[in-house]
């Protein structure tokens, strides 16, 4: 069974772009959440989708925003790049509602530079 | 004061001895996680645990609700296990995970 996949791995933007990045969760997942890690801040939580609907956000600004599609899988989208948004993005997916019960499978995550 | 606090920040072993991390929380949680992060990124979950204790091979996790407590415990440790470990909990009000900053391990032959 093929493993939570983000495109592209690698990638380097200018200051004032949008990014889009994406994720494919692990067939049969319909709960995809999002992730930034950066070394001044570590791991913190951007938003989780399932079904389509996003079911909790953290706390980033409206530059950060993101969609899931009927095939469960999602982007993330981040527009007026800044140089603080450099950073490592991850995506997980688990089978139901990302809840305390549900274990969730990461990505390799896609590493963001901006310049 | 974070919300979720991990000890130590580093730790160096040997091969073959007992690793112990530690995970205090000060926020209620529906589960605690406990994640594997390599160089170069990639995460995997370890445990996710609510209460009392998982074992998965040479490793061990418990957890203390009262007392808002977790550790994870490496027995025998390898070369292998280098890597960082990261203590995460599910916030029960808000539905969020809330990651801890990772300790950081390294294993030596």
């Amino acid at each position: 069974k093929a493993g939570v996949t983000q495109t592209p791995r690698y990638l380097i933007k200018t200051r004032g772009q949008q990014v889009t990045l994406s994720c494919s969760p692990i067939s049969g997942h319909r709960s995809v959440s999002w992730y930034q890690q950066t070394p001044g801040q570590g791991l913190q939580f951007l938003f989780e989708y399932f079904s389509e609907t996003q079911r909790n956000k953290g706390n980033f600004p409206g530059r950060f925003s993101g969609r899931q599609f009927s095939n469960s899988r999602s982007e993330m989208n981040v527009s007026t790049l800044e140089l603080g948004d450099s950073a490592l993005y991850l995506c997980a997916s688990s089978l139901g509602p990302a809840q305390g019960h549900q274990p969730q499978h990461f990505g390799d995550g896609t590493r963001l530079s901006i310049l | 004061k974070n919300e979720v606090e991990q000890s130590p920040q580093n730790l160096t072993a040997q091969e073959g001895e007992f690793i112990t991390i530690n995970c205090s929380y000060s926020v209620g949680i529906s589960a605690l996680h406990w994640l594997q992060q390599h160089p170069g990124g990639g995460i995997v979950s370890l445990f996710m645990l609510s209460s009392g204790k998982k074992k998965h091979g040479r490793l061990i996790a418990t957890i203390n609700i009262q007392e808002k407590h977790s550790s994870l415990h490496i027995t025998a440790s390898h070369p292998r296990d280098s890597a960082v470990y990261i203590c995460a909990v599910r916030s029960y009000n808000t539905d969020k995970l809330i990651f801890g900053t990772g300790t950081r391990l390294q294993v030596f032959p």
